[in-house]
């Protein structure tokens, strides 16, 4: 099952650079998220795309781009990154926004170290 | 705010039970959600609830009561590979999911 995948699966990057986080889901889906996940933290919701519109910005920091050119494709860019945006990143998608029964399908996620 | 508690961790011995809390308070309710998620990989889906009461699928049960704000996960005849984190989340007002930090569970033999 390759519902939802994420390349790269791991980053090291420096503080300078600039890199870019693909997530592309098989579902049919028409909702996408980005999460981060820290150690010992909830999952953070970053951004959320519904039907390839932008519905959610949680006070992200403007190092962080997100990119939804189709309801199957979802980026995330980021430059001048910190040490503290390592984390692991999460994709999901789901059905229908605003149905609440829907779940959400996670991507294995992209282990990013900023160094 | 809106807050999600569950313990950090847990452990439990192979064959055994063992019950999960989740205790919310959030800006409205539209379903509750637990998912499973083992090292280094992707959190999946186990149970949904947003009706009181229990909900059982096979090894798994949730339960819910919406005037408790309170969440239980129960796994039966517990296996090796019931090692993992399980994570409590709710849906807000918004169809927002807001996550708890998650339960570490330790199965020994």
């Amino acid at each position: 099952e390759t519902g939802v995948t994420q390349t790269p699966r791991h980053l090291v990057m420096g503080m300078t650079n600039k890199k870019s986080l693909k997530c592309e889901q098989h579902l049919g889906h028409n909702a996408m998220y980005w999460y981060k996940q820290s150690a010992k933290k909830p999952l953070e919701l970053m951004f959320v795309y519904s039907l390839e519109e932008r519905v959610e910005n949680n006070s992200v920091p403007s190092r962080f781009s997100p990119e939804c050119p189709n309801s199957s494709h979802l980026f995330l860019h980021l430059h001048t990154l910190q040490p503290e945006d390592s984390a692991l990143y999460l994709c999901a998608s789901s059905h229908a926004l605003a149905d609440s029964s829907y779940e959400q399908y996670f991507g294995p996620g992209t282990r990013l170290t900023v160094t | 705010g809106q807050n999600i508690d569950q313990p950090t961790e847990m452990t439990a011995t192979e064959g055994a039970i063992v019950q999960i809390n989740c205790t919310y308070q959030t800006s409205g309710f539209n379903g509750l959600f637990w998912y499973q998620q083992h090292a280094g990989e992707a959190p999946t889906f186990l149970s949904y609830n947003v009706l009181d009461g229990l909900e059982e699928k096979g090894r798994f049960s949730s339960f819910l009561s919406r005037s408790k704000g309170y969440s239980y996960l129960l796994l039966k005849e517990l296996q090796m590979k019931d090692s993992a984190s399980y994570l409590c989340a709710v849906k807000d007002s918004n169809y927002q999911l807001i996550w708890g930090a998650g339960t570490k569970l330790i199965i020994k033999p």
